[in-house]
């Protein structure tokens, strides 16, 4: 089975430094990769999804970006933090077709 | 009209008591759908997935309404444990994006 890594586990930046979140995938090939984001007390948004390696494709943030380097490799990334930037930041994998998403633990992200 | 839509409660559900709630999807050739847990600052979990009419899974059951585009979750004899928010999501016939409903909140109460 699958397993995927994030971290850090939590991070406290201030307003306009930058941010790289990493996601690390083990136990899979080509995965299907995400990155979603749940604010305080809300449902989870989705940001950015990616089915192979350079292909990324954006779903709101307009100062978020994401980049996969690596087939098993997912970042996400800011040059300046909004106090809006603020949640829990979740990774995701899933094999694609009609298979489940797997989670890994999240980064909670306060931006002060 | 949202993807993905759900009651975000709470159900307030007695300890042992019956709940069901629903997940109203619009993409009509949604293929599969997948109910996930979500414990406080928890990441979700996969509880059950849905690839026909329905699942059942000891205690809990989904069942499929393509014709109304929903799916309902029904867990029976509830625990304290089984309070958490519960997400639905359905995968769509092409592509790859998977969005997810807001979630329904469960209190199980002694």
């Amino acid at each position: 089975s699958q397993t995927i890594h994030q971290w850090p586990a939590t991070l406290v930046q201030p307003v306009g430094s930058p941010l790289s979140l990493e996601c690390t995938v083990e136990g899979t090939s080509n995965p299907n990769l995400y990155w979603y984001r749940q604010a305080a007390g809300r449902g989870l948004q989705l940001l950015f999804y990616s089915v192979g390696i350079g292909q990324i494709s954006s779903e709101v943030p307009q100062n978020l970006s994401a980049s996969r380097p690596q087939d098993r490799q997912f970042i996400l990334s800011s040059k300046k933090l909004l106090l809006s930037d603020s949640g829990f930041y979740l990774c995701a994998s899933a094999g694609g077709g009609r298979t489940p998403l797997h989670f890994g633990n999240g980064t909670r992200l306060t931006v002060t | 009209r949202k993807e993905v839509e759900q009651d975000p409660g709470p159900f307030n559900v007695p300890e042992g008591a019956t709940v069901a709630f629903n997940c109203t999807y619009s993409n009509s050739a949604s293929q599969s759908f997948f109910w996930y847990r979500q414990d406080c600052r928890k990441e979700p979990k996969l509880l059950m997935s849905v690839y026909s009419s329905g699942n059942e899974d000891g205690r809990f059951t989904a069942q499929l309404n393509r014709a109304s585009q929903y799916i309902s979750l029904l867990i029976r004899d509830s625990k304290l444990s089984d309070s958490a928010t519960y997400l639905c999501v359905p995968t769509p016939a092409a592509g790859n994006k998977l969005t997810f409903g807001g979630g329904t909140r469960v209190l199980v109460k002694p």
